[in-house]
């Protein structure tokens, strides 16, 4: 069975400042790796997946994401905060072999300070 | 609509009643899912439809849980008898292949249950 554990339930950076969100997955066979984005009062929104090509995603708004095998990390960065950055945040795992169901960490709420 | 469609967007209700909760899936897409997200938490897997048959239930907390997906497209989540502690987002949704795409899942969002 795969799971995923985020470092941290919240953080706060100010805008300009490095996003840094944590994620490390367990998974006995290699996954697939998500970071959804939840916006208040919206549902999840894709932000970037990995699926076995390369390890450096790029995704929407600036966010990429780098998978290290080694480490079974998938930590998600933005170099420079915005304010509307401010959301909670869900890195997920999922299996081919599983239908693709998702597992989700616990998500990192962030708040943006101007 | 282009999206996922869930209603209702809220619900209340009292202990004891029964609860019905639709969701209408992106137009072709064959999987659907529903997800649980208590206060403060992650989603958490509940069940997952390949066409008409579920795939995986195994997220399915006790036996007042179903879900049915009668022509493949839209699902019901269906809570008898609720109680307090199943007040939660429920969030549905859908993916084109389940098992053979990237793996990318189309979220609505949500009905919010509250049971008093």
């Amino acid at each position: 069975a795969q799971s995923v554990t985020q470092l941290g339930s919240h953080v706060s950076v100010s805008e300009g400042a490095l996003v840094l969100l944590r994620c490390n997955y367990s998974s006995s066979v290699p996954p697939y790796l998500f970071w959804y984005v939840q916006y208040p009062n919206q549902g999840l929104q894709l932000l970037l997946k990995y699926t076995s090509a390369a390890t450096l995603v790029k995704g929407i708004n600036g966010f990429e994401a780098e998978f290290k095998k080694s480490e079974t990390s998938f930590h998600l960065t933005k170099p420079s905060a915005h304010m509307s950055d401010a959301a909670e945040y869900f890195c997920a795992v999922s299996l081919k072999a599983a239908g693709n169901k998702l597992t989700f960490g616990g998500g990192t709420r962030v708040l943006v300070k101007p | 609509g282009a999206g996922v469609s869930q209603t209702p967007s809220n619900k209340v209700t009292e202990k004891g009643k029964y609860v019905e909760l639709r969701c209408d899936p992106i137009s072709g897409h064959t999987a659907l899912y529903w997800y649980r997200q208590s206060l403060g938490q992650g989603p958490e897997f509940l069940i997952y439809f390949q066409g008409t048959g579920a795939a995986d239930d195994s997220g399915l907390p006790n036996d007042r849980f179903f879900a049915v997906r009668p022509e493949g497209s839209v699902s019901t989540l269906k809570i008898q008898r609720t109680e307090r502690g199943d007040s939660a987002v429920y969030l549905c949704a859908s993916s084109p292949q389940g098992g053979a795409n990237s793996g990318e899942l189309f979220f609505g969002e949500g009905s919010r249950l509250t049971v008093l």
